[in-house]
């Protein structure tokens, strides 16, 4: 089955500082790669998506990054705030057809004042 | 707000016992998806429906079973709990399958097994 690796697993970086998460993943059929933003006690939120048909999408302050053939993605938050602090997610489509995602072990990222 | 619903908020239950957890997806919304958070396994993949009919199956223990309504409201049963199987229970939907269409989590199910 797929496999999905996050880093780092901790991230603690300066108000205004840009943040960026990796995964890397094992399936190559796989082509959907959402970002979770999850709050303590709270729903996974989905923040963006990429597919595999783009290398690159933006959303105001949050952009995402695929490289196919490496078989990794990124996400990248620029001019980081207090409210983005909480666990991010990245995850994969369970490729071969089926829909359920498989989802990395999380990122807690810490916004210092 | 999602406009998944999941209902109850938390659930504390004994060894040996079944519960039934329930989910409404979106309106317009036809495929559920049932995940299980837990401090050891992460965020984990059950089991997902598609207008009533099982679609793809992941980790789910034989001892869990799901079913969707023809309302599209979906539950997951567990039995014969475990202590380990003290989780988050999320439900999630999409319009249909595919990766073209987002999933969007609801509030989940806390449950507690003593």
């Amino acid at each position: 089955g797929e496999n999905v690796e996050q880093h780092p697993s901790t991230l603690s970086v300066q108000e205004g500082d840009s943040a960026v998460i990796k995964c890397t993943y094992s399936d190559s059929a796989s082509n959907y790669f959402p970002w979770y933003k999850q709050e303590l006690g709270k729903r996974p939120q989905l923040i963006i998506d990429i597919r595999s048909n783009v290398g690159e999408k933006k959303d105001q302050r949050i952009a995402v990054t695929l490289n196919k053939t490496a078989k990794h993605f990124s996400l990248h938050i620029t001019e980081t705030q207090p409210e983005d602090s909480a666990v991010y997610f990245c995850a994969v489509d369970s490729g071969g057809g089926a829909d359920g995602l498989t989802f990395g072990k999380g990122t807690h990222l810490i916004i210092q004042p | 707000d999602s406009g998944v619903t999941q209902t109850p908020k938390h659930l504390i239950t004994a060894t040996g016992q079944r519960v039934t957890l329930r989910c409404s997806p979106r309106s317009g919304d036809l495929s559920v998806y049932w995940y299980q958070q837990s401090l050891d396994q992460g965020l984990q993949f059950l089991i997902q429906y598609y207008n009533g009919e099982e679609r793809a199956k992941g980790n789910i223990l034989e001892r869990f079973s799901a079913q969707q309504f023809p309302d599209l409201h979906s539950e997951l049963n567990l039995s014969s709990l475990e202590l380990g199987d003290s989780a988050l229970y999320f439900c999630a939907s999409s319009v249909i399958p595919g990766t073209n269409y987002e999933q969007y989590f609801g509030p989940g199910t806390r449950l507690t097994v003593t």
